[in-house]
């Protein structure tokens, strides 16, 4: 089975801490994913990548930057954390070609910004 | 992508079926029908997609109305851990794919 590994379950963070999030995915799928969850506004995009190195802003980019520098790992950074960036993470992968919006989701990071 | 229409919450009786309906009236020819569903405290995991053809699985059926302006996700016989938020998602199966967007969907309980 897919395995989308997040780094942390729950994290605490101060007001202007940077933060990184860190997802692993152990299936060699090309394409990563980084969403937010919210009460009452459902999943929305951050950031996404199709290959190594490469990313492009999802629907609300703003306030977070990514890293992919290797194909397995993608990771979410936060330069200075802020109390409205307290949510839900969420990494997932898939694979281009048939299925490709066949997500795998991790199980998400809890995170509390005080 | 289509927009798509579910009840906010349904429940079902352990072991029955429990049938969820998704509403996609403004959906394109080559959009397909994906449904997700979400357990409590862990990420979506993906159950089945179609695009106009009845679909079937491991986890569920998909039905498809023939003109595609609604759907059925049927879970045979559910049980306890079926208790979840389901998501029907419309989309066109883009080059690489993956950009999702998840509405609100539908919260089904399962009940002893």
């Amino acid at each position: 089975d897919v395995k989308v590994t997040q780094s942390s379950r729950y994290l605490v963070k101060r007001t202007g801490e940077k933060v990184f999030l860190e997802c692993v995915q152990d299936m060699d799928h090309e394409n990563m994913f980084w969403y937010r969850q919210d009460p009452g506004l459902g999943l929305r995009l951050i950031y996404f990548s199709y290959d190594v190195k490469m990313k492009e802003k999802g629907d609300i980019p703003e306030g977070y930057s990514v890293s992919r520098e290797k194909k397995e790992r993608f990771s979410l950074i936060l330069e200075s954390a802020s109390t409205n960036q307290t949510s839900m993470y969420l990494c997932a992968s898939s694979s281009p070609g048939k299925g490709r919006e066949k997500l795998f989701f991790g199980s998400g990071t809890q995170l509390s910004v005080l | 992508d289509a927009k798509t229409t579910q009840p906010t919450s349904m429940d079902c009786a352990e072991g029955r079926a429990a049938n969820l309906p998704c509403n996609h009236s403004t959906i394109s020819g080559n959009e397909y029908v994906y449904w997700y569903r979400q357990i409590h405290s862990q990420g979506p995991q993906y159950i089945i997609h179609g695009l106009k053809n009845n679909e079937t699985n491991e986890m569920a059926s998909l039905i498809i109305t023939e003109d595609r302006k609604s759907s059925t996700l049927i879970l045979p016989h559910a049980t306890l851990r079926d208790t979840a938020v389901y998501y029907c998602i419309v989309r066109v199966e883009g080059n690489q794919g993956g950009k999702l967007i998840f509405g609100q969907g539908t919260e089904l309980s399962v009940k002893p």
